[in-house]
């Protein structure tokens, strides 16, 4: 099955700073990458996600990139801000077919952490 | 977003009874739930995956006489702990989608048991 690896664990950054987690999966059929935000004691909510078929994408602060042949793909946070520590997790999912059902395995996460 | 509703948020239980926990796709139909268990400070781990009309895939370990599921309908997954234990003691997360839509998630359920 797939496997999922994500570094680093925690991360604190200055308010401003940029902060970058990565991730590599090991399943070359995945072909959906999310990345999720989660606060304390709540639901992980969805801040960007790639396709396979796409290299980069960018939505304001946030940007994700994703290396198909090294299998890895990164999320980058510019200007970051105290509210955007939280816990961090990056997933992959291939297509739902067979027995995956196209579920989505999920990295360890990291705790970011910015400082004011 | 869609929006998938889970309840309850929060329950205690005595140790040997058993809880069910709902989680609902309240407009879309989700014709895959997914039931994750999160421990603290650790990532979300999959414990099985229920379609519509069938019986759950249940990931390796879990038991699934202990967590009984149950995707009765399009709209409705349900996960019950049967014989509570404090070790079983933990956050309870459902997903839902529809094809090959994102994955939206409930708000999860914080189950302790004394």
């Amino acid at each position: 099955g797939e496997n999922v690896e994500q570094h680093p664990s925690t991360l604190s950054v200055q308010e401003g700073d940029s902060a970058v987690i990565k991730c590599t999966y090991s399943d070359s059929a995945s072909n959906y990458f999310p990345w999720y935000k989660q606060e304390l004691g709540k639901r992980p909510q969805l801040i960007i996600d790639i396709r396979s078929n796409v290299g980069e994408k960018k939505d304001q602060r946030i940007a994700v990139t994703l290396n198909k042949t090294a299998k890895h793909f990164s999320l980058h946070i510019t200007e970051t801000q105290p509210e955007d520590s939280a816990v961090y997790f990056c997933a992959a999912r291939a297509n739902a077919g067979g027995t995956s059902y196209g579920k989505l395995t999920f990295g360890q996460g990291t705790i970011l952490t910015v400082h004011p | 977003g869609a929006v998938v509703s889970q309840h309850p948020s929060w329950v205690i239980c005595k140790s040997g009874t058993s809880v069910k926990i709902e989680c609902r796709s309240l407009d879309f139909q989700a014709t895959t739930m997914f039931w994750y268990r999160q421990f603290p400070k650790q990532s979300l781990m999959l414990m099985a995956t229920s379609n519509e009309g069938s019986k759950a895939t249940y990931e390796q370990g879990v038991e699934k006489d202990k967590f009984l599921i149950n995707h009765a309908s399009l709209t409705l997954s349900t996960l019950t702990v049967t014989s509570a234990h404090p070790e079983d003691s933990s956050f309870y997360i459902c997903s839902a989608r529809d094809l090959d839509t994102e994955a939206f998630f409930g708000q999860g359920t914080r189950l302790t048991v004394v």
